[in-house]
């Protein structure tokens, strides 16, 4: 059974910092792209970012919303995916969700999600 | 980036119902286009990839149609269980972006 369990949310200031995981299993975790979508407090869906798979070499891709100050990475040998979050503002408060990518026959879709962990920036 | 318009936002449909919600992509996508479930408080689920294909375990009386930029999702005989919100993404291109969602209520 695939299972992706994120951590790390939490309270955090404008301006601060704060790592976020997703621990991933029952599956072949290097071989999937793995994404990040957030969803605001009552609010729709907003895609973050995401991490391509070994083969072509774990390069990324970002939202203009986070890009410059969120990184996305991951560890094959810890089946893990991370989201580094600096420079935080108040509009980036959301339950951040991880992904498993799946692609079939050319196409490209979010097929497992996690739970999801709270991320609230204030002061 | 494109843009993806939904509608209605919201409906009230009664259990037996076919539904049927809308998405427009501001430009064409080919068949680039998932929908999703969510329930309150919960996680989405993925539902339809490449406009028309249903994710492994997805019954079938959810179906979706449509190319280039106008798109549907129908649900037949609508139950309890499917009152949620419903999302469709494009992945065209980046930045991959989300209609605005479709809330199905319960008449």
């Amino acid at each position: 059974e695939v299972q992706l369990v994120e951590s790390g949310g939490g309270l955090v200031q404008p301006g601060g910092s704060l790592r976020l995981s997703c621990a991933a299993s029952g599956f072949t975790f290097s071989d999937h792209y793995m994404d990040w979508v957030r969803q605001a407090p009552g609010k729709g869906l907003e895609w973050v970012g995401h991490t391509r798979d070994k083969a072509h070499s774990y390069t990324t891709e970002y939202a203009a919303s986070v890009k410059g100050r969120f990184t996305i990475s991951r560890d094959d040998s810890k089946k893990s995916l991370y989201l580094q979050m600096n420079s935080l503002k108040t509009e980036d408060t959301a339950v951040y969700y991880c992904t498993r990518a799946l692609f079939s026959g050319g196409h490209y879709s979010f097929d497992s999600w996690g739970q999801g962990t709270l991320v609230t920036v204030s002061s | 980036d494109i843009q993806m318009t939904q509608s209605p936002s919201s409906l009230s449909a009664s259990v037996g119902d076919r539904v049927t919600i809308t998405c427009r992509a501001s430009q064409d996508i080919s068949n680039y286009l998932a929908w999703f479930q969510q329930k309150p408080g919960k996680a989405p689920k993925s539902l339809i990839y490449a406009a028309s294909s249903l994710q492994s375990g997805v019954p079938s009386k959810f179906s979706g149609s449509g190319s280039g930029t106008d798109f549907t999702l129908t649900i037949n005989s609508l139950q309890p269980e499917d009152f949620a919100t419903y999302y469709c993404q494009q992945y065209k291109s980046y930045p991959l972006t989300f209609g605005g969602g479709t809330k199905v209520e319960i008449k």
